[in-house]
């Protein structure tokens, strides 16, 4: 199974903050990697398919990048309504396999 | 606007079986992969498995933990799919989520709750 590592797991922040959080997998997954917004209560909501392509609806300040083993998910200026966690998803492997989270925190 | 909406959670004993449903609106359901999930209180996000299309042939994989307990079929003339659980165990105590996969994830349901506990 492919097993993908998030770190930072928690990230304390405040409004306006550049935040990145970062998603390693075990091999490589070419571009077939995607980022969730969860709230508590919620269902996942998604920001990010194809390793970079902004789901339509969500706002310009995510991005994500990346290829191979190595991505990464950035908000450019932090606001109240992005303190939830956040999960990187792989979908190039069966099984499909998910970080384990980064809740970011004030 | 796109909706899928679970249903036939609660609360079942162990060895038990239950049948979730997801009923989609707001799209052509038949072209469309669909995806179940789940999550454990307090715990991250498991694929559960998943149905394709006829036009891929309705192919259906599953994580190896629900392997030969769980099967997952779709009714494309009514919209709808389900998830048949056999012989439920504590550790399938989740929220269990539909989703339908177009690029990733694009849509889920609100998930519905499955308690195994005798």
């Amino acid at each position: 199974d492919i097993q993908l590592t998030q770190s930072p797991s928690f990230l304390s922040a405040s409004v306006g903050d550049r935040v990145t959080i970062t998603c390693r997998a075990s091999q490589g997954i070419s571009i077939y990697l995607a980022w969730y917004q969860q709230k508590p209560g919620k269902a996942p909501k998604l920001l990010i398919y194809a390793a970079s392509t902004l789901q339509s609806g969500i706002p310009s300040r995510f991005s994500g990048s990346g290829s191979g083993t190595e991505f990464t998910l950035t908000i450019s200026s932090l606001q109240s309504e992005d303190f939830a966690t956040y999960y990187c998803q792989q979908l190039n492997f069966y099984p499909l396999t998910f970080g384990g989270g980064t809740k970011v925190e004030i | 606007e796109v909706q899928l909406v679970e249903s036939g959670g609660g609360l079942v004993q162990p060895g038990r079986s239950l049948r979730l449903s997801c009923t989609a609106s707001g799209f052509t359901f038949g072209d469309y992969t669909m995806s179940w999930f789940r999550q454990a209180p307090g715990k991250g996000l498991e694929w559960v498995g998943l149905i394709r299309s006829k036009t891929y042939g309705g192919k259906i994989e599953y994580a190896a933990s629900v392997k030969g307990r769980f099967t997952i079929s779709r009714d494309d003339s009514n919209s709808i799919a389900h998830l048949q659980m056999n012989s439920l165990r504590d550790e399938d105590t989740a929220v269990y989520y539909c989703t339908r996969e177009g690029g990733g994830l694009d849509y889920w349901g609100q998930g519905t709750l499955v308690t195994v506990s005798s």
